[in-house]
């Protein structure tokens, strides 16, 4: 299926730093989600975004719906340690339907 | 909030047998589910739609005689890799939809590892 284009693919930062990751699609998407997952579990969500420029907190993540529904961006600030896993971006046609991904971006944090 | 659990979290077969893997929705019902499959360092891939009470939707490439899907009920899902080789070594997570508008949550994913 198709997937979403997600950059950067990785990210070694020193912790403290913050983190900026984004997604666009050629299609529009009526809901954006970002997700992260550790190793050898499934994807918990982190923020859903329902409409075109929302932007939404939670904790020291920050996510934006883009203004043309084609684009997404996530940003973590003062990263820690356990930020460390992969980052998933996911556009949504309707509520209910399926989930399609971007590639992920791989986040790495240095003490 | 929606809870999505999935059994087994992991499974070693020998090639040539089938393995079951259940997906359940705790705490709402679930008309439709969504398998999906992701090998190392790749993204989650869909295989199918799961359909409460009618035929599982397949992706294009994905064998639905090979991947046998079955909602018996509104808050379970099961899928089936029959006849099991190496190459369906991945890691196969299911998700749920919950209440309204409520965006997918996961299950915790099933390491299969076909010897």
């Amino acid at each position: 299926g198709q997937q979403l284009n997600q950059s950067p693919q990785s990210m070694f930062i020193q912790e403290g730093e913050d983190v900026s990751m984004n997604c666009t699609s050629s299609s529009i998407f009526n809901t954006w989600l970002w997700y992260k997952q550790d190793p050898g579990e499934g994807p918990v969500l982190l923020i859903a975004l329902y409409k075109a420029g929302e932007l939404t907190s939670n904790g020291r993540l920050t996510a934006q719906f883009g203004i043309t529904r084609k684009d997404s961006f996530l940003n973590i600030s003062a990263s820690i340690p356990s930020d460390v896993g992969i980052y998933f971006c996911a556009g949504q046609g309707n509520a209910g339907n399926m989930l399609t991904f971007g590639g992920g971006t791989r986040l790495m944090v240095k003490p | 909030g929606a809870v999505v659990s999935q059994h087994p979290s992991w499974v070693i077969c020998k090639s040539g047998t089938s393995v079951k893997i259940e997906c359940r929705s705790l705490d709402f019902q679930a008309t439709t589910m969504f398998w999906y499959r992701q090998f190392p360092k790749q993204s989650l891939m869909l295989m199918a739609t799961s359909n409460e009470g009618s035929k599982a939707t397949y992706e294009q490439g994905v064998e639905k005689d090979k991947f046998l899907i079955n909602h018996a009920s509104l808050t379970l899902s099961t899928l089936t890799v029959t006849s099991a080789h190496p190459e369906d070594s991945s890691f196969y997570i299911c998700s749920a939809p919950g209440q309204g508008n409520s965006p997918l949550h996961f299950g915790n994913g099933t390491r299969l590892t076909v010897t």
